[in-house]
């Protein structure tokens, strides 16, 4: 079983829309969650950042944890054009020494249609 | 704004030539990250440096070496290219500063074809 779960997609939805991305993870030590936002030919850039379980909200953006289920969600609300981009959830099991590596998803693929 | 530079958004090279990926960030991070990201695979780690000097291991680093002599520098190392080296590298920063998420930082990326 791989340490992180993420469907790839792709994933196309009309503008206004809202969009749910999803990773399972396996490994109950990972404490910090992050969703990076990749556009095409860029390198990724942290979108939304949460530390256990719970909601985190920043504008459109709603990051899950449910550590419980070893869940987490991404929903964007109102979906853009401009959202079109691999979305990428990462986790960690601290942010001291080694314990700060990040394991990634294989990223979604999200394309939001005018 | 943190920058992370990799001097080569664009490289090709012959099989068995050595290859010199550089990145530089401008935020005194003490960690520094080499991921490669293919199609279907996602981002895989290279090698990391949690300082000067240092290195560790990551998922892939057979094929690899790396090396870190100041600390605003990590340089990625392919000895002897293969034609399965074709990727886009990237390359990212993070710091320990107290209130800061911990979060990496990321170059624009260097798409390496080898021919």
């Amino acid at each position: 079983q791989k340490e992180v779960e993420q469907d790839p997609g792709p994933l196309s939805v009309p503008e206004g829309a809202i969009v749910s991305l999803n990773c399972t993870y396996s490994n109950s030590a990972f404490q910090y969650f992050m969703w990076y936002r990749q556009y095409s030919r860029k390198g990724p850039e942290l979108l939304m950042y949460t530390y256990s379980s719970g909601n985190k909200e920043d504008g459109r953006f709603t990051a899950q944890v449910d550590k419980s289920s070893k869940y987490i969600s991404l929903f964007i609300r109102d979906s853009q054009p401009s959202d079109s981009a691999t979305y990428l959830c990462a986790m960690s099991k601290g942010v001291g020494g080694s314990n700060y590596k990040l394991t990634f998803g294989k990223g979604t693929l999200l394309t939001v249609n005018p | 704004d943190v920058k992370v530079t990799q001097s080569s958004r664009y490289l090709v090279k012959r099989t068995g030539e050595k290859v010199f990926l550089e990145c530089v960030q401008d935020m005194d991070h003490e960690n520094m990250f080499w991921y490669r990201q293919d199609p279907g695979l996602g981002l895989r780690l290279i090698y990391f440096s949690y300082d000067v000097k240092m290195k560790e291991k990551g998922d892939i680093p057979e094929g690899y070496s790396v090396s870190r002599e100041k600390k605003e520098r990590f340089s990625l190392i392919l000895e002897s290219a293969s034609t399965s080296q074709t990727s886009m590298y990237l390359c990212a920063s993070s710091g320990f500063n107290p209130g800061n998420t911990g979060e990496l930082f990321f170059g624009e990326g260097s798409r390496l074809t080898v021919l």
